[in-house]
Parts: structure tokens; sequence; C-alpha cells
């Protein structure tokens, strides 16, 4: 079955501007969860969304939201971009909540200039 | 906050001997540790899991130990291969805790 799939693969914007990334979940999966990896820090947790509802939230400011449709797949915006958020956004599928095995999509790369 | 750490950026071994990452936690709702793989331009993937009732995994070549009472785990790779250079991390949920990850070890096994 297909993988979790992620888009776009690559972007570029500029401070101030916003962006939205598309994350389509693996079939069945109803559990989607966002890192951001940067060089050194890992990965850090987002959020997380289960049934259209965001379950846990990471420790980042409100520039950073995230939604989930009825069919599970799940969309994260970052508005007034900085250049600090120039990073590799992951997008992880799971059956249920919080749950044993996380599948992960390979990332959308943002570059902000 | 940090609650999963990987202390060591990066790890060398030769072909053929074992590698070993180590990663500590700090939160004790912690109960379900994994070890996941990446490599450049791919999203990491899933490589051996623990539960906290357990002490020790082994899959193949990959084994995980987990000591709860040091809140601390491992994955030993025997014997590594040039293949198994990557990115490790360490991840751990529980409770009605998300998944977190650690920084990452990376790891390169040289011919």
């Amino acid at each position: 079955k297909a993988g979790v799939t992620q888009t776009p693969r690559y972007l570029i914007k500029t401070r101030g501007q916003q962006v939205t990334l598309s994350c389509s979940p693996i079939s069945g999966h109803r559990s989607v969860s966002w890192y951001q990896q940067t060089p050194g820090q890992g990965l850090q947790f987002l959020f997380e969304y289960f049934s259209e509802t965001q379950r846990n939230k990471g420790n980042f400011p409100g520039r950073f939201s995230g939604r989930q449709f009825s069919n599970s797949r799940s969309e994260m915006n970052v508005s007034t971009l900085e250049l600090g958020d120039s990073a590799l956004y992951l997008c992880a599928s799971s059956l249920g909540p919080s749950t044993g095995e996380l599948f992960f999509g390979e990332g959308s790369r943002l570059t902000v200039l | 906050d940090q609650q999963v750490k990987q202390n060591s950026p990066s790890l060398s071994v030769q072909e053929g001997r074992i590698s070993i990452l180590n990663c500590d936690y700090t939160n004790s709702m912690f109960d379900y540790f994994l070890w996941y793989k990446k490599y450049p331009a791919e999203g990491p993937t899933f490589l051996i899991s623990i539960s906290s009732i357990k002490d020790k995994n082994e899959d193949g070549r990959f084994t995980v130990f987990l000591n709860k009472s040091a809140k601390h785990l491992s994955l030993h790779i025997v014997p590594s291969q040039p293949g198994d250079s990557a990115v490790y991390f360490c991840a751990a949920s529980g409770g009605d805790n998300d998944m977190r990850f650690g920084a990452g070890t990376r790891l390169t096994v040289k011919p």
C-alpha cells in the first residue's frame, strides 16, 4: 500500500510569507503527527491530530498551525515566515494516537530567504 | 524540554565491529521506545522497538536494551556494515504523551 505522501517536497519562500504543507497518511491510518527537523536539534514535535482533533502540541509559536480533514489528510501552515523556520518538515501517520510505530513521509524541505 | 537525549552526535566504527548507540530519557511516563534510521533525503524508517515490560529485544543484527531504573536505552548493531551508515534517532512515547525524539546520532561504518 502507498506510504505517507508529503507535498511539496521542496519550496523556497521569503521572510514574512506563509506556507502550507500537505500530508496524506497511509490508508487506514487516522493519526497524523508533524515534526520539524533541523541540524543538531533532531525531530522536534509540532502537533498530532486524530479524528480531526489536535491531541497534542509541541513548544512552537502560534505561527505554526495545522488541521486534519475527515479523510485523515492533514495540512500544516506557517505564517509570517522567519529565517529560522528553514527546516525539513516531516509528517508521520499511525493507526491510532500516540500508539506504536510512526510511518514517516519523505518530508517537505522549506528554505526561507 | 529535551525529554529524550542522545548525547553523541556522531559515532564511527569499523565494518564488522559492534556499534553501540545510546539514549537517555527523563519522563517516567514513557513506556514504549523505538529506534529509527534515517538516510539523507528520506524520512525516518522504523528499526526496532521495546516496551517497558522488557529489558531486551533482538531482531537480527539489531538489539535494543532498556534499563528502566537508569532511564537509559541502547541500540547494538553486530556486526556493523557500511550500509548501516545513517542517522539513528531514539524515540519514546507513553501515557498521553506524543512520541518524542532525540537529536540523533550519525553512525559511519568504515569498510
